[in-house]
Protein backbone atom coordinates (compact mmCIF):
# COMPACT_ATOMS: atom_id res chain seq x y z
CA UNK A 1 0.00 0.00 0.00
CA UNK A 2 0.96 3.53 -0.54
CA UNK A 3 1.88 6.00 1.85
CA UNK A 4 3.68 9.10 2.64
CA UNK A 5 5.10 10.75 5.22
CA UNK A 6 6.11 14.87 5.59
CA UNK A 7 9.04 15.54 7.79
CA UNK A 8 8.12 18.11 10.20
CA UNK A 9 4.63 19.87 10.61
CA UNK A 10 5.80 23.28 10.95
CA UNK A 11 8.47 24.74 8.89
CA UNK A 12 9.74 28.61 9.77
CA UNK A 13 12.21 30.05 7.75
CA UNK A 14 13.39 33.60 7.06
CA UNK A 15 12.47 35.58 4.10
CA UNK A 16 15.03 35.13 1.77
CA UNK A 17 15.91 31.69 2.62
CA UNK A 18 16.06 28.26 1.57
CA UNK A 19 12.47 26.70 1.88
CA UNK A 20 12.90 22.36 2.11
CA UNK A 21 10.21 20.99 2.99
CA UNK A 22 10.77 16.88 3.31
CA UNK A 23 8.19 14.11 1.70
CA UNK A 24 8.93 10.36 1.46
CA UNK A 25 6.38 7.72 0.14
CA UNK A 26 6.32 4.68 -0.24
CA UNK A 27 4.75 2.38 -3.22
CA UNK A 28 4.91 -0.97 -4.87
CA UNK A 29 5.12 0.53 -8.30
CA UNK A 30 6.70 3.77 -10.17
CA UNK A 31 4.39 6.98 -8.00
CA UNK A 32 2.48 9.77 -9.42
CA UNK A 33 3.94 12.43 -6.81
CA UNK A 34 2.09 15.69 -6.35
CA UNK A 35 2.72 18.73 -4.04
CA UNK A 36 -0.20 20.74 -3.16
CA UNK A 37 -0.71 24.16 -1.44
CA UNK A 38 -3.14 25.64 0.97
CA UNK A 39 -3.48 29.13 1.74
CA UNK A 40 -5.76 30.22 4.74
CA UNK A 41 -9.13 29.58 4.34
CA UNK A 42 -8.93 28.23 0.20
CA UNK A 43 -8.67 24.78 -0.78
CA UNK A 44 -5.82 22.76 -2.23
CA UNK A 45 -4.16 24.19 -5.30
CA UNK A 46 -1.59 22.07 -7.22
CA UNK A 47 2.13 23.28 -6.98
CA UNK A 48 3.96 20.56 -8.93
CA UNK A 49 3.49 17.20 -9.82
CA UNK A 50 5.85 14.27 -11.31
CA UNK A 51 4.68 11.39 -13.35
CA UNK A 52 7.36 10.47 -15.55
CA UNK A 53 10.40 11.78 -17.34
CA UNK A 54 12.95 14.06 -15.61
CA UNK A 55 13.27 13.53 -12.21
CA UNK A 56 13.02 17.66 -11.62
CA UNK A 57 10.21 19.16 -11.75
CA UNK A 58 8.93 22.77 -11.63
CA UNK A 59 5.75 24.42 -10.36
CA UNK A 60 4.14 27.57 -9.98
CA UNK A 61 5.63 30.42 -7.66
CA UNK A 62 9.28 29.12 -8.17
CA UNK A 63 8.55 25.88 -6.33
CA UNK A 64 10.36 22.88 -7.53
CA UNK A 65 10.66 19.54 -6.26
CA UNK A 66 13.19 16.22 -7.45
CA UNK A 67 12.05 13.02 -7.23
CA UNK A 68 14.63 10.37 -5.75
CA UNK A 69 13.74 6.84 -6.45
CA UNK A 70 16.91 5.66 -4.42
CA UNK A 71 15.63 7.51 -1.60
CA UNK A 72 11.89 7.49 -1.92
CA UNK A 73 11.74 11.34 -1.45
CA UNK A 74 9.69 13.98 -3.57
CA UNK A 75 11.35 17.11 -1.60
CA UNK A 76 9.88 20.60 -2.06
CA UNK A 77 12.41 23.47 -2.43
CA UNK A 78 12.16 27.39 -3.37
CA UNK A 79 15.57 29.06 -3.25
CA UNK A 80 14.59 32.23 -1.26
CA UNK A 81 11.22 32.18 0.74
CA UNK A 82 8.71 35.24 0.46
CA UNK A 83 6.10 36.18 2.89
CA UNK A 84 3.12 35.07 0.36
CA UNK A 85 4.77 31.07 0.66
CA UNK A 86 3.06 31.12 4.48
CA UNK A 87 0.97 28.28 3.86
CA UNK A 88 0.04 24.36 4.51
CA UNK A 89 1.39 22.55 1.71
CA UNK A 90 0.85 18.76 1.44
CA UNK A 91 2.71 16.07 -0.58
CA UNK A 92 0.70 13.62 -2.03
CA UNK A 93 1.04 9.80 -3.65
CA UNK A 94 -1.72 8.43 -6.27
CA UNK A 95 -2.57 4.77 -5.11
CA UNK A 96 -2.04 1.72 -7.70
CA UNK A 97 -4.83 2.04 -10.16
CA UNK A 98 -4.43 5.46 -10.61
CA UNK A 99 -7.48 6.91 -8.81
CA UNK A 100 -7.41 7.60 -4.99
CA UNK A 101 -4.96 9.45 -3.24
CA UNK A 102 -3.09 9.26 -0.22
CA UNK A 103 -2.08 12.60 1.42
CA UNK A 104 0.84 13.57 3.47
CA UNK A 105 -0.69 15.09 7.02
CA UNK A 106 0.65 18.45 5.89
CA UNK A 107 3.69 20.89 6.57
CA UNK A 108 3.13 24.51 7.86
CA UNK A 109 5.14 26.92 5.95
CA UNK A 110 6.23 30.10 8.48
CA UNK A 111 8.03 33.14 6.86
CA UNK A 112 9.73 35.38 9.42
CA UNK A 113 10.30 39.30 7.94
CA UNK B 1 -14.08 27.36 -16.93
CA UNK B 2 -15.38 27.41 -13.54
CA UNK B 3 -13.67 25.90 -11.11
CA UNK B 4 -15.08 23.28 -8.17
CA UNK B 5 -17.61 25.03 -6.30
CA UNK B 6 -19.25 23.78 -2.95
CA UNK B 7 -21.79 25.73 -1.36
CA UNK B 8 -22.37 26.99 1.87
CA UNK B 9 -19.33 28.34 2.17
CA UNK B 10 -19.62 28.44 5.96
CA UNK B 11 -22.25 26.73 8.04
CA UNK B 12 -23.40 26.21 11.75
CA UNK B 13 -25.43 23.68 12.83
CA UNK B 14 -26.93 23.02 16.35
CA UNK B 15 -26.07 19.27 17.63
CA UNK B 16 -28.22 16.89 16.99
CA UNK B 17 -29.22 18.49 13.38
CA UNK B 18 -28.66 17.04 10.08
CA UNK B 19 -26.74 19.01 7.29
CA UNK B 20 -26.49 18.69 3.65
CA UNK B 21 -23.34 20.00 1.78
CA UNK B 22 -23.09 20.40 -1.76
CA UNK B 23 -20.26 20.09 -4.57
CA UNK B 24 -20.42 21.00 -8.11
CA UNK B 25 -17.59 19.35 -10.14
CA UNK B 26 -15.94 20.67 -12.99
CA UNK B 27 -17.92 19.25 -15.92
CA UNK B 28 -17.10 16.40 -17.26
CA UNK B 29 -14.98 15.42 -14.58
CA UNK B 30 -15.84 11.71 -14.05
CA UNK B 31 -14.45 11.40 -10.25
CA UNK B 32 -15.61 13.02 -7.53
CA UNK B 33 -14.28 13.29 -3.87
CA UNK B 34 -15.21 14.60 -0.28
CA UNK B 35 -12.38 15.04 2.41
CA UNK B 36 -12.64 16.17 5.71
CA UNK B 37 -10.02 18.81 7.39
CA UNK B 38 -10.10 18.79 11.33
CA UNK B 39 -8.37 21.66 12.76
CA UNK B 40 -4.67 21.53 12.39
CA UNK B 41 -5.30 18.16 10.56
CA UNK B 42 -4.71 16.94 7.20
CA UNK B 43 -6.96 15.28 4.95
CA UNK B 44 -8.86 12.61 6.15
CA UNK B 45 -10.66 10.80 3.02
CA UNK B 46 -14.39 10.54 3.60
CA UNK B 47 -15.70 8.68 -0.51
CA UNK B 48 -14.81 8.84 -3.46
CA UNK B 49 -16.76 8.46 -6.65
CA UNK B 50 -15.82 7.60 -10.24
CA UNK B 51 -18.19 7.27 -12.92
CA UNK B 52 -21.29 4.66 -12.47
CA UNK B 53 -19.27 2.30 -10.48
CA UNK B 54 -20.00 1.82 -7.03
CA UNK B 55 -18.30 4.56 -4.33
CA UNK B 56 -15.80 4.15 -2.72
CA UNK B 57 -17.26 4.44 0.95
CA UNK B 58 -14.26 3.00 3.38
CA UNK B 59 -13.40 6.32 4.79
CA UNK B 60 -17.00 7.59 5.79
CA UNK B 61 -16.39 7.59 9.79
CA UNK B 62 -20.00 6.47 11.03
CA UNK B 63 -23.13 5.59 9.58
CA UNK B 64 -24.41 9.00 10.30
CA UNK B 65 -22.72 10.07 7.16
CA UNK B 66 -23.76 9.64 3.75
CA UNK B 67 -23.41 11.00 0.16
CA UNK B 68 -24.52 11.00 -3.27
CA UNK B 69 -23.92 11.93 -6.22
CA UNK B 70 -26.74 12.41 -9.23
CA UNK B 71 -26.55 12.46 -12.69
CA UNK B 72 -22.62 12.13 -12.43
CA UNK B 73 -22.25 15.52 -11.64
CA UNK B 74 -23.37 17.37 -8.44
CA UNK B 75 -22.88 15.68 -4.99
CA UNK B 76 -24.38 15.89 -1.31
CA UNK B 77 -22.64 14.55 1.81
CA UNK B 78 -25.23 14.58 4.08
CA UNK B 79 -24.60 14.32 7.97
CA UNK B 80 -27.15 12.99 10.03
CA UNK B 81 -27.47 14.06 13.73
CA UNK B 82 -24.44 16.06 13.59
CA UNK B 83 -21.82 15.83 16.65
CA UNK B 84 -18.97 18.52 17.77
CA UNK B 85 -16.72 16.66 16.81
CA UNK B 86 -17.77 16.39 13.30
CA UNK B 87 -16.82 20.28 13.09
CA UNK B 88 -14.17 20.29 9.92
CA UNK B 89 -13.44 22.06 7.14
CA UNK B 90 -15.34 19.49 4.18
CA UNK B 91 -13.40 19.88 0.86
CA UNK B 92 -14.93 18.21 -2.26
CA UNK B 93 -12.32 17.59 -5.57
CA UNK B 94 -12.89 16.35 -8.85
CA UNK B 95 -10.79 15.08 -11.64
CA UNK B 96 -10.60 13.22 -15.17
CA UNK B 97 -8.44 10.70 -15.66
CA UNK B 98 -5.21 11.71 -17.61
CA UNK B 99 -3.60 8.87 -19.99
CA UNK B 100 0.19 8.86 -19.32
CA UNK B 101 1.75 7.89 -22.23
CA UNK B 102 5.36 7.03 -21.52
CA UNK B 103 3.96 4.44 -18.88
CA UNK B 104 1.43 2.55 -21.12
CA UNK B 105 -2.11 1.34 -20.36
CA UNK B 106 -1.28 3.55 -17.33
CA UNK B 107 -3.22 6.70 -16.37
CA UNK B 108 -4.29 8.96 -13.04
CA UNK B 109 -6.10 11.22 -11.77
CA UNK B 110 -4.87 14.99 -10.58
CA UNK B 111 -7.60 16.68 -8.46
CA UNK B 112 -9.01 19.51 -8.54
CA UNK B 113 -10.48 20.94 -5.02
CA UNK B 114 -13.08 23.54 -4.19
CA UNK B 115 -12.94 26.15 -1.70
CA UNK B 116 -15.00 24.07 0.96
CA UNK B 117 -17.44 24.52 3.93
CA UNK B 118 -16.56 24.96 6.90
CA UNK B 119 -18.74 23.37 9.65
CA UNK B 120 -19.62 24.57 12.87
CA UNK B 121 -21.20 22.47 15.10
CA UNK B 122 -22.33 24.21 18.26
Amino acid sequence: AQSVTQLGSHVSVSEGALVLLRCNYSSSVPPYLFWYVQYPNQGLQLLLKYTTGATLVKGINGFEAEFKKSETSFHLTKPSAHMSDAAEYFCAVINTGGFKTIFGAGTRLFVKA
Amino acid sequence: GAGVSQSPSNKVTEKGKDVELRCDPISGHTALYWYRQSLGQGLEFLIYFQGNSAPDKSGLPSDRFSAERTGGSVSTLTIQRTQQEDSAVYLCASSAPRRDRARSGSSYNEQFFGPGTRLTVL
